[in-house]
């Protein structure tokens, strides 16, 4: 089986920086994704770690330990359209590359 | 261009009614994952479709729950004799491989069951 956990809420200001942290436990290790769902919309893909280390997207990076089940998501310059939920998921239970999501984490930024 | 599509949108079904909810993947895609939400919950895998094949159902409720991807027309969901506890958000997501780390999500449907 597996299981994902990350914080329910974090909370900034606009212009900082806030790291949402992702620890997993999963019999069989593809890689780790990240999604952004703003409320009452779709989740949004925004990065995979397959690899260990730091993967850069603009403002947003992902980073993957993966002797460590831990990643995180970076994200840089907070715009208030930031706020909100982001999920790690995990891939690679029993062979199967379909995502196992976490809870997900409500980011909200502050003016 | 245009993404996944899902619809109806928002759907509200009495209890014991049948619901169908429909998609459409990307352009392209040929592989169909259906995931249901709960409010402040993650999403969690229902079933996985190619083009007339049923791949992975784990997540698939045993009774009142069935998926078809026909070869013809979009995926359907369909849940038989809705009960309360079936309200939820439904979505779809489509990728264009097996490897389906990388999924495009559906606006989605929301369940309400009166």
């Amino acid at each position: 089986g597996q299981s994902l956990e990350q914080p329910s809420e974090v909370t900034a200001v606009e212009g900082a920086i806030v790291q949402i942290n992702c620890t997993y436990q999963t019999s069989g290790f593809y890689g780790l994704s990240w999604y952004q769902q703003h409320d009452g919309g779709a989740p949004t893909f925004l990065s995979y770690n397959a690899l260990d280390g730091l993967e850069e997207t603009g403002r947003f990076s992902s980073f993957l330990s993966r002797s460590d089940s831990y990643g995180y998501l970076l994200l840089q310059e907070l715009q208030m359209k930031d706020s909100a939920s982001y999920f790690c998921a995990v891939s690679g239970s029993g062979g199967s590359y379909i995502p196992t999501f976490g809870r997900g984490t409500s980011l909200i930024v502050h003016p | 261009n245009a993404g996944v599509m899902q619809n109806p949108r928002h759907l509200v079904r009495r209890r014991g009614q049948e619901a169908r909810l429909r998609c459409s993947p990307m352009k392209g895609h040929s592989h169909v994952y259906w995931y249901r939400q709960l409010p402040e919950e993650g999403l969690k895998f229902m079933v996985y479709l190619q083009k007339e094949n049923i791949i992975d159902e784990s997540g698939m409720p045993k009774e009142r729950f069935s998926a078809e991807f026909p070869k013809e027309g979009p995926s359907i969901l369909r849940i038989q004799q809705v009960v309360r506890g079936d309200s939820a958000a439904y979505f779809c997501a489509s990728s264009p491989s097996g490897e389906g780390y990388e999924q495009y999500f559906g606006p989605g449907t929301r369940l309400t069951v009166t």
